[in-house]
């Protein structure tokens, strides 16, 4: 069975940076894109954007360049997902989602169980 | 950066109700729309990909059409698992998500 563990949840003061992990368990972990969205407390799904298991290439949404950096390490079959300069904005809950690369049409069919991520002083 | 719309936001319905929602996209995706649905507290589910495929597992009342900017979802006979918010993704260009259909009674 695919599954996407991700790390617990974050505290964080306005200005600082977190970084989020989801691991991969069940699939070839090379075999996969990952992304990650984000949904703010009662609101809707947002595409953060993705990265590639091998190189580490990322993807961005315009309103997240310069300050998010996604990366991966083979080695552990491990995402990561880094957020700078947080602001009360970015409370919400981070989720990762796999898509298998198998040339589309890309869906997302697996998903970690989010990690919450709150910014307050 | 495509942008999706969904109609309509809310909608209230009984068990055995036929059910429809509409995507719509600011630009042609031609049948790169997924629909997933969420609820409460827990990570969105895949119901069908690529306009009208049917996720493995997920039940036969759920289905999807469409191409190019407008696209539906429709659950045949509403069932009490089925109170949930429905939302449509474009992964034609990235990828962005509509803002949701709260179903509920």
């Amino acid at each position: 069975q695919v599954k996407l563990m991700q790390s617990g949840a974050e505290v964080k003061e306005p200005g600082a940076s977190v970084k989020v992990s989801c691991k991969l368990s069940g699939h070839s972990f090379t075999d996969n894109y990952f992304h990650w969205v984000r949904q703010a407390p009662g609101q809707g799904l947002e595409w953060m954007g993705v990265v590639t298991p091998i190189g580490g290439f990322g993807t961005y949404a315009h309103s997240f360049q310069g300050r998010v950096t996604m990366t991966t390490d083979t080695s552990t079959s491990t995402v990561y997902l880094g957020l700078s300069g947080l602001t009360s904005d970015d409370t919400g809950i981070y989720y990762c989602a796999r898509v298998v690369a198998d040339g589309g049409p890309y869906h997302m069919d697996v998903w970690g169980e989010g990690t919450t991520v709150t910014v307050s002083s | 950066d495509i942008q999706m719309t969904q109609s309509p936001t809310s909608l209230s319905a009984s068990i055995g109700d036929r059910v429809t929602i509409t995507c719509r996209a600011s630009e042609a995706i031609r049948t790169y729309l997924n629909w997933y649905q969420q609820k409460s507290g827990k990570p969105p589910n895949l119901l069908i990909y690529a306009a009208s495929t049917l996720q493995s597992g997920v039940p036969s009342r759920f289905s999807g059409s469409g191409s190019g900017a407008e696209f539906t979802l429709t659950i045949s006979s509403l069932q009490p698992e089925d109170f949930a918010t429905y939302f449509c993704q474009q992964s034609y260009k990235t990828m962005s998500f509509g803002p949701g259909t709260r179903v509920d009674i």
